[in-house]
């Protein structure tokens, strides 16, 4: 059964770097099967893709967000990561770590984390 | 980025009856659809993808169609745990985009 459980501070002071974690279970992100995605949901809004990464490395970002967005993996923990800079409050939302069984064209999103609320605030 | 509409934006329905939502894309994607449920509180949940096929473990009642930019989701008979909302996804070029989710209610 795969899991995926998010982890990270639920608050950010604006300007600062969020960082959240995604550990995995039931499967390997060094698959070659699958990529490993962010999204995120403001509360009472629609859904949102921040970017994904795969066995090779490479990461595909949304434009909106590229800028300041990183995504990078820790295969030894089975661990991928998200770094999002500069935040403002427009950022508060619910972030969801994925699986991705889409292809190197196509994203589609089978495994999902549980979510976690980040807040960005002074 | 290709914009997805859908609509209604909510419906009130009775366990039993028959749902259909609609989707559509600002341009075409051909079948690369996907439909997911979410309920308050939870993440998203993968029902449909390539716009008609069955994710695994996903009752029959959920199905999909269409092509190019219009896609319907059908529920045949409305059950108790399908009160939730709905939103589609296209998956046909970067970045994949959502549609704005359709609520469905009890009536």
């Amino acid at each position: 059964q795969v899991q995926l459980q998010e982890s990270g501070p639920g608050l950010v002071k604006p300007s600062q770097t969020l960082s959240l974690t995604c550990t995995v279970s039931g499967d390997s992100i060094s698959s070659w099967s699958y990529y490993w995605s962010w999204i995120r949901q403001p509360a009472g809004k629609g859904l949102e893709w921040i970017g994904r990464m795969y066995v090779t490395g490479s990461p595909n970002y949304n434009p909106s967000l590229k800028s300041r967005v990183t995504i990078a993996r820790d295969t030894s923990k089975n661990q991928f990561s998200l770094k999002l800079s500069s935040v403002t409050a427009a950022d508060t939302a619910v972030y969801y770590c994925t699986r991705d069984r889409g292809d190197e064209d196509s994203v589609i999103l089978d495994y999902w984390g549980q979510g976690i609320l980040v807040t960005v605030s002074s | 980025d290709i914009q997805m509409t859908q609509s209604p934006s909510s419906v009130s329905a009775s366990v039993g009856d028959r749902v259909t939502i609609t989707c559509r894309a600002s341009q075409g994607i051909s079948s690369w659809l996907a439909w997911y449920q979410q309920k308050p509180g939870k993440a998203p949940k993968l029902l449909i993808y390539a716009a008609s096929i069955l994710q695994s473990g996903v009752p029959s009642r959920f199905s999909g169609s269409g092509s190019g930019t219009d896609f319907t989701l059908t529920i045949s008979s409305l059950q108790p745990e399908d009160f939730a909302t709905y939103y589609c996804q296209q998956a046909s070029s970067f970045p994949p985009t959502f549609g704005p989710g359709t609520k469905v209610d009890i009536k």
